[in-house]
């Protein structure tokens, strides 16, 4: 299992420019869900989705969309990148048995916006 | 949301024990206490979880009050590997999908010396 990847590792984007970050996962993991980073700080939920086709808002949703149309794969897009938004993100998933579910992070992609 | 209050950072040799501890004043009957650590430029990984009852897993032990107002991860015997940032996190149903999301804090940052 590949578990939890991302993609780009990196991005540079300029003010107003739109991108979609990646995130799958091949463990068939019903939950899944996209956090931020910033520097010293926690992470914050930003969306998250129960499974495909059912997404909701976290912590800081705005300016970021989301949509689940496979199990595997939920990007993340930034709709008019601000400088605001530079972060790492994060995208994680977890099983739903029970409720006691270990989440699974991936590594990370690291965004800058100027 | 009940919130988690832990120290900003701690020491410890290499090859002692560490108790890294957790207060979580707010919890209520059906929180359960989770705790990750992020590595160096890692996403965060799982560490353990508990409800009442302390727990014992292949990293770590995680000892819970009986009146469960906080709790205490200990790793029994520290590695330079083990510097991380530790988050004591309570487990928030989201009532609508019966499913969770995790509300990080800043966590504790562990240093390690040789």
């Amino acid at each position: 299992n590949a578990g939890v990847t991302q993609t780009p590792k990196f991005q540079v984007l300029k003010t107003g420019q739109s991108m979609t970050l990646q995130c799958a996962q091949d463990m068939n993991h019903e939950y899944m869900s996209w956090y931020r980073q910033d520097p010293g700080m926690g992470l914050r939920l930003i969306h998250y989705s129960v499974g495909a086709g059912i997404t909701d808002q976290g912590e800081v949703p705005n300016g970021y969309n989301v949509s689940r149309s496979t199990t595997e794969d939920f990007p993340l897009r930034l709709l008019s990148a601000a400088p605001s938004q530079t972060s790492v993100y994060f995208c994680a998933s977890s099983y739903r048995v029970g409720g006691i579910n270990e989440q699974f992070f991936g590594p990370g992609t690291r965004l800058t916006v100027l | 949301d009940a919130k988690t209050t832990q120290p900003n950072s701690m020491e410890s040799n290499e090859e002692e024990p560490v108790h890294l501890p957790c207060n979580h004043s707010t919890i209520s009957g059906t929180d359960y206490i989770h705790w990750y650590r992020q590595l160096p430029s890692q996403g965060p990984e799982y560490v353990i979880h508990g409800l009442t009852s302390n727990v014992n897993n292949r990293m770590a032990s995680l000892a819970i009050a009986e009146d469960r107002k906080s709790s205490t991860l200990i790793l029994h015997r520290a590695t330079l590997r083990d510097a991380a940032v530790y988050y004591c996190i309570l487990r928030v149903w989201v009532s609508n999908f019966g499913n969770e999301k995790l509300t990080f804090g800043t966590g504790t940052r562990l240093t390690i010396i040789p």
